[in-house]
């Protein structure tokens, strides 16, 4: 089956602590994307990255960091300095960047 | 003025109605727009993508684009339960893609 796999579905993260969101697709798709959604907002992006090794800030970077080492994967790395990381984590993919986006089932992460 | 502006809701439709969801967009050179529906607690999920002005239809669902008049809409006939949902618009902006705020749509039986 093709698709986007994210892990894992809930995260809790103590104060001070890095965490890192995993997001896979088999779609071969070149750009990848992260979003950030709370509670009754719409998507805002956190970064993307349209190939291999290259990737972007969207709108809300700070306090996150992602690497694009493989067609694949582009894991997001929650750091300690994003200080209210509670949120819905969606990753998507499309096959170029003008492209349907299609995305995974969510990271719910939770700060302990 | 925001890139992709939605009306928030709730928009609240008997079953069997039409429900009619709007969208407008800031890029007049914007080509691309989609449809995605999220159900709470979920992921999106593309319903419909349209690229040229008029009508599009697929089962229940017409795209309706303007690009005139900056405006996408969402025509949802025949209205169940189960399409109670977020309905979140998307505009390919300057080569990035942006999301509306989504509307929030209840089908009361």
């Amino acid at each position: 089956d093709g698709g986007i796999t994210q892990s894992p579905k809930y995260l809790f993260r103590k104060e001070g602590q890095n965490v890192t969101l995993s997001c896979e697709q088999n779609l071969n798709h070149d750009a990848m994307y992260w979003y950030r959604q709370d509670p009754g907002q719409g998507l805002r992006l956190i970064y993307y990255s349209q190939i291999v090794n290259d990737f972007q800030k969207g709108d809300i970077a700070e306090g996150y960091s992602v690497s694009r080492e493989k067609k694949e994967s582009f894991p997001l790395t929650v750091t300690s300095a994003q200080k209210n990381p509670t949120a819905f984590y969606l990753c998507a993919s499309s096959s170029t960047a003008q492209e349907t986006q299609y995305f995974g089932p969510g990271t719910r992460l939770l700060v302990l | 003025q925001k890139e992709v502006e939605q009306n928030s809701g709730p928009l609240s439709v008997p079953e069997g109605a039409i429900a009619s969801l709007n969208c407008t967009y800031s890029d007049r050179g914007s080509q691309s727009f989609f449809w995605y529906r999220q159900y709470s607690g979920k992921s999106p999920e593309l319903i419909m993508s349209i690229y040229s002005n008029g009508d599009k239809e697929d089962g229940r669902f017409t795209a309706q684009l303007n690009k005139a008049s900056q405006y996408v809409s969402l025509l949802i006939r025949d209205s169940q339960p189960s399409d109670s949902a977020t309905y979140l618009c998307a505009v390919d902006i300057n080569n990035d893609m942006r999301f509306g705020a989504g509307t929030r749509l209840t089908v009361k039986p």
